[in-house]
Parts: C-alpha cells; structure tokens; sequence
C-alpha cells in the first residue's frame, strides 16, 4: 500500500491529452513539492517534474505538472507512441522522514 | 556529463549481508546529497536512503531501519549501501541516485542504471 494513491492505469490515443492523479496527504504533499518520474520499459526511472510543475531540461513542454492542497496532477499533451511508460509521484513526508512514492500509473498508447 | 554506477549486487541467502557500491562522475560529488531507491520485479519504486552531502544527515525507511546503513566516501566520489539481515522482501534493483538540490531533499535528478540484489537459498 503506497502513501501517495495513483490510477495503476491510463490511456489515450496519439494525440490526445491525458492525466494522471496523485492523491496525499497534509504531511507530503499537502507541504512539500511533487515530483514526477517516468519510467520506459527496461530502463532506470528519469525526472519528468520536480517542483510540483518544473521541467528539467531535455523534457518537452508537453508535459506539465499542478498541485491543488494534498493532490497533484501530471499531464501529458499530444500523447505520442514513446510516452508508454510508468509514472511515479513523488513526495518528501515530514512525519515519516523520508520519500514517500505513489504506486505508479502504467500508461498505454492505444 | 553526470553518471552514476552501481555495483555489488548478486545472490545472498536470508539473514546475509552485502555492501553496494556507487561510483560517481561528472559533477562535485560532495556537494550533493545523494540516495537508494529500490524496485523489486514487476513492482514501483521505494526509496531506501538519503545521506547528506558532508554525512550529517541521514533518513531510512522504515522498512530497512537497523539493518542498511547508508555512508559516503567524498574523497573516493562514492557512496555505499551496506545491508545486513537480509531478507527475500529486499529482493529488487537498488538505483543509485543524486538529489536535485544542493540543500533539503528535493528528488532525484539523476539515476544509475541499477543493480540486482536477490535474496533467496
């Protein structure tokens, strides 16, 4: 049981815009940032988001991140073939000290 | 150009140990706080540790407190996951990672490409 709550599935088509949710709590989310990770199949985890809705260099503006009180979202425009992948949020909590991961959101590119 | 290398993971039977080893490059090592995450097959991520960059702070997770110690070597650029009592639950890839800041934790920009440990007799 993961302490941030995610869909363990989405889709869309090529093209379309999806999103996925990320659901925690006051000691997390609800006071630190959110990060995202996206993972390829095979391959370590990369930063997508960080900040709640910062992206690093290299990632296309595509995709975007928001925060609202204890919730986050990721959202990914234009959804394309390579976008299939895991997405991971991410949260410091201050009552466990320490990072707390949602459960990851398999998204698949119909 | 930042890398990350893990090294040391293998086959270990319950209650053994094993140290796991992270060669870093491409940027001031000691400068950073640094991190293990693991993932265990088919399954998400679950950070391990986090020490910081002159070793004075140091967070475990629940699940591996009292038996992994996480320690750095800034002359050696390295850090290191030393894991005792093993169990078949430690069973996964263990990442190596960098945080993205050079103050509080604020997540992992950078990973290595990981390293399988499995726990089993």
């Amino acid at each position: 049981q993961s302490v941030l709550t995610q869909p363990p599935s989405a889709s869309g088509t090529p093209g379309q815009r999806v999103t996925i949710s990320c659901s925690g709590s006051s000691s997390n989310i609800g006071i630190n940032t959110v990060n995202w990770y996206q993972q390829l199949p095979r391959t370590a985890p990369k930063l997508l988001i960080h900040n709640d809705n910062q992206r690093p260099s290299g990632v296309p503006d595509r995709f975007s991140g928001s925060k609202s009180g204890t919730s986050a979202s990721l959202a990914i425009s234009g959804l394309q073939s390579e976008d299939e992948a895991d997405y991971y949020c991410a949260a410091w909590d201050d009552s466990l000290n320490g990072w707390v991961f949602g459960g990851g959101t398999k998204l698949t590119v119909l | 150009e930042v890398q990350l290398v893990e090294s040391g993971g293998g086959l270990v039977k319950p209650e053994g140990s094993l140290r796991l080893s992270c060669a870093a490059s491409g940027f001031t090592f000691s400068r950073y706080s640094m991190n293990w995450v693991r993932q265990a097959p088919g399954k998400g991520l679950e950070w391990v540790s986090t020490i910081s960059s002159s070793s004075t702070y140091i967070y475990y997770a629940d699940s591996v407190t009292g038996r992994f110690t996480i320690s750095r070597d800034n002359a050696k650029n390295s850090v290191y996951l030393q894991m005792n009592s093993l169990r078949a639950e430690d069973t996964a890839v263990y990442y190596c990672t960098r945080d993205l800041s050079l103050g509080m934790p604020r997540g992992f920009d950078y990973w290595g490409q990981g390293t399988l440990l499995t726990v089993s007799s």
